[in-house]
């Protein structure tokens, strides 16, 4: 069955460290997103890809980078990680650019910043 | 800016009890509206769509209304169960952009 993974589940680090989450997906969709989720302000949209090459910055982008070099794999980076990044960090993909399609969501990843 | 919220936050019921969740957005230029399900630790799961053209969706107990004028989403919950516990988030997507626009979710218990 297709799927989307993350990993790491649960992640520890410390200010200023570079961070990488990884996610992949095997429904071979076009379309890829990273969330943040925190208490009082819901889930917010970091970056987006609709291809490869190609990635967009959502709501909340300062601090993180992504890059899409296939269509499986949209990784996030924490460039120098921060306390305020201490999140539950969600990536997504759908099938359609047209906003039409069901967005599927990945286990998530917890981040503790220190 | 659309703006999407979710009333009640927190909702507890007995076994067996229909229930209505609550979502309304603030610009209802949207392409369509999507209810998630969301169990504590785990990720969401895609309950129901509701295109923009449509009315409402349903599948088993889960009946969900969208209304665009009134910039307003139910999500109807049949015969409640325990196991339906958990947080419901609804989202929608202005334009055709993909962004996800999120509320911030009812918390339901069941109880048994």
């Amino acid at each position: 069955d297709a799927e989307i993974t993350q990993s790491p589940r649960h992640k520890i680090t410390e200010t200023g460290r570079q961070v990488t989450l990884a996610c992949h997906q095997t429904w071979n969709h076009n379309n890829m997103f990273w969330y943040r989720q925190d208490l009082g302000h819901g889930l917010r949209l970091i970056h987006y890809s609709y291809g490869v090459q190609d990635t967009n910055k959502g709501e909340v982008s300062d601090g993180y980078s992504v890059s899409r070099s296939n269509t499986e794999d949209l990784p996030l980076t924490l460039e120098s990680a921060a306390s305020s990044q201490t999140s539950v960090y969600f990536c997504a993909s759908s099938e359609s650019r047209q906003g039409q399609a069901t967005q599927y969501f990945g286990p998530g990843t917890r981040l503790l910043v220190l | 800016k659309q703006e999407v919220t979710q009333i009640p936050a927190a909702l507890s019921v007995p076994e067996g009890e229909n229930l209505v969740l609550n979502c309304s957005f603030t610009d209802s230029a949207i392409y369509n509206l999507q209810w998630f399900r969301q169990d504590p630790g785990k990720g969401l799961t895609s309950l129901l769509l509701i295109q923009s053209s449509q009315r409402e969706q349903t599948s088993g107990r889960l009946n969900a209304s969208l209304d665009k004028s009134s910039g307003r989403s139910t999500l109807y919950i049949a015969a409640s169960q325990p196991g339906d516990s958990a947080t419901y988030l609804c989202a929608v997507i202005g334009g055709a952009t993909n962004k996800l626009i999120f509320g911030t979710g009812t918390l339901l218990a069941v109880q048994p």
